[in-house]
């Protein structure tokens, strides 16, 4: 099956400044990568998501970047605010089917 | 609109018990995932059910039942419950595979087995 790797599992930034969280997969079949922010106590939520057929999008403070070659993608965040500080998590899916996840980044935005 | 619901938000259970831990959305999806989270391991797949009338294993099924009872409900029973399965349990829809539409989550069941 696939295999998703995340890095770093932490990460303290000052606010203001970006935090970048980088993950890896292993299936080239793989062709959604959705990214979840998870708050204390809550579900993952949705912040942003990519398809195989781009190479880049963006929402606001929030970008995603995928290298298909290298079987990579990434999450920007830009102007950090201290209410991005939670645990961030990629994931990868074959056309929405079974979804494989990163471990976790916990993001810490230091007023 | 509730989106995804899970009943209970906690649980306390002895070594052998059991329990069924109950999920429903009301986004009319098709789709609906059972996730445990453990520490530093993310979020693994129990059982999935792509549409109503089907159940899958996911990578981390011994141990669970699945029942879809209808298309908002997905629930997951354990028979008998070890130290092991103390995790957060996550329920989880999507509006269809094969649509790389994504997964919403409910906030979880915090289960601990003693």
């Amino acid at each position: 099956g696939e295999n998703v790797e995340q890095h770093p599992s932490t990460l303290s930034v000052q606010e203001g400044d970006s935090a970048v969280i980088k993950c890896t997969y292993s299936d080239s079949a793989s062709n959604y990568f959705p990214w979840y922010k998870q708050e204390l106590g809550k579900g993952p939520q949705l912040i942003i998501d990519i398809r195989s057929n781009v190479g880049e999008k963006k929402d606001q403070r929030i970008a995603v970047t995928l290298n298909k070659t290298a079987k990579h993608f990434s999450l920007h965040i830009t102007e950090t605010q201290p209410e991005d500080s939670a645990v961030y998590f990629c994931a990868a899916s074959i056309m929405g089917n079974q979804f494989y996840f990163g471990t976790g980044t916990s993001l810490t935005v230091i007023p | 609109n509730a989106g995804v619901t899970q009943t209970p938000k906690f649980q306390v259970l002895k070594t052998g018990q059991s329990m069924t831990l109950q999920c429903a959305q009301d986004m009319n999806h098709n789709s609906m995932y059972w996730y445990r989270q453990d520490p530093g391991m993310g979020l693994r797949l129990i059982y999935y059910s792509a549409s109503e009338g089907t159940t899958d294993k996911g990578e981390v099924p011994n141990g669970y039942n699945v029942s879809r009872l209808n298309k908002r409900e997905f629930s997951l029973r354990l028979e008998s419950a070890a130290p092991s399965q103390t995790s957060v349990y996550f329920c989880a829809s999507s509006e269809s595979g094969g649509l790389n539409s994504p997964l919403h989550f409910g906030n979880g069941t915090r289960l601990t087995v003693t």
